[in-house]
């Protein structure tokens, strides 16, 4: 398994403004991933980093909003910009481990993000 | 219809008694299965793989049914700390991961 943490754990922002969240691995990992779980409701995949490359943004999320930097394979950066009311939300990175189609992912413990 | 599909409970059952939870998916290309377990204000945490051959760890036991399209989770001889919102989660492709909403499971004393 894989070691991960978050920064912060939590914060409350105010409405227009950013937070960019850290996330950072205890081991090298190609694939880093962003979800989004809001409120009773399950995981939302936001975008995968890889090192090196532009983050891949699955539907209904684009770079702008949630930009994301991916410096090495220990770290990974999330900034949610511009922020409403509706992007209150817990921020989970994870990573992939073991063999392409067959690997797990392992969670971080979350960012819990609350915009006034 | 939701790619991956779980009845949201919640199962309250009684210490001790088994439970079974499944899980439907759409995608007959889906390749990779799992359960995960997530505790209230906490992250996912995977609890098995699931094989085609079926899989047991303990008192948890995972089958996969291809033909029908559907995963289970047994649990048997429940604990307290058994209680949680059990994920269903399905891979697509290289690394596309799609979680169900989750089933919540209460164990009372």
């Amino acid at each position: 398994s894989a070691v991960i943490s978050q920064k912060p754990s939590r914060d409350i922002c105010q409405r227009g403004t950013s937070l960019t969240i850290q996330c950072q691995v205890d081991s090298q990992v190609t694939m880093m991933f962003w979800y989004r779980q809001q409120p009773g409701q399950s995981l939302t995949l936001i975008a995968t980093a890889n090192q090196g490359s532009e983050a891949t943004y699955e539907s209904g999320f684009v770079i702008d909003k949630f930009p994301i930097s991916r410096p090495n394979l220990t770290f990974s950066t999330l900034t949610v910009s511009n922020m409403s009311p509706e992007d209150s939300s817990i921020y989970l990175c994870s990573v992939a481990l073991g063999q392409a189609n067959t690997d797990t992912q392992y969670f971080g413990p979350g960012t819990r993000l609350t915009v006034l | 219809r939701k790619e991956v599909e779980q009845d949201p409970g919640p199962f309250n059952v009684p210490e001790g008694a088994t439970v079974a939870f499944n899980c439907t998916y759409s995608n007959s290309a889906s390749q990779s299965f799992f359960w995960y377990r997530q505790d209230c204000r906490k992250e996912p945490k995977l609890l098995m793989s699931v094989y085609s051959s079926g899989n047991e760890d303990g008192r948890f036991t995972a089958q996969l049914n291809r033909a029908s399209q559907y995963i289970s989770l047994l649990i048997r001889d429940s604990k307290l700390s058994d209680s949680a919102t059990y994920l269903c989660v399905v891979t697509r492709g290289t690394y596309k991961y799609i979680f169900g909403t989750g089933t919540r499971l209460k164990v009372l004393a």
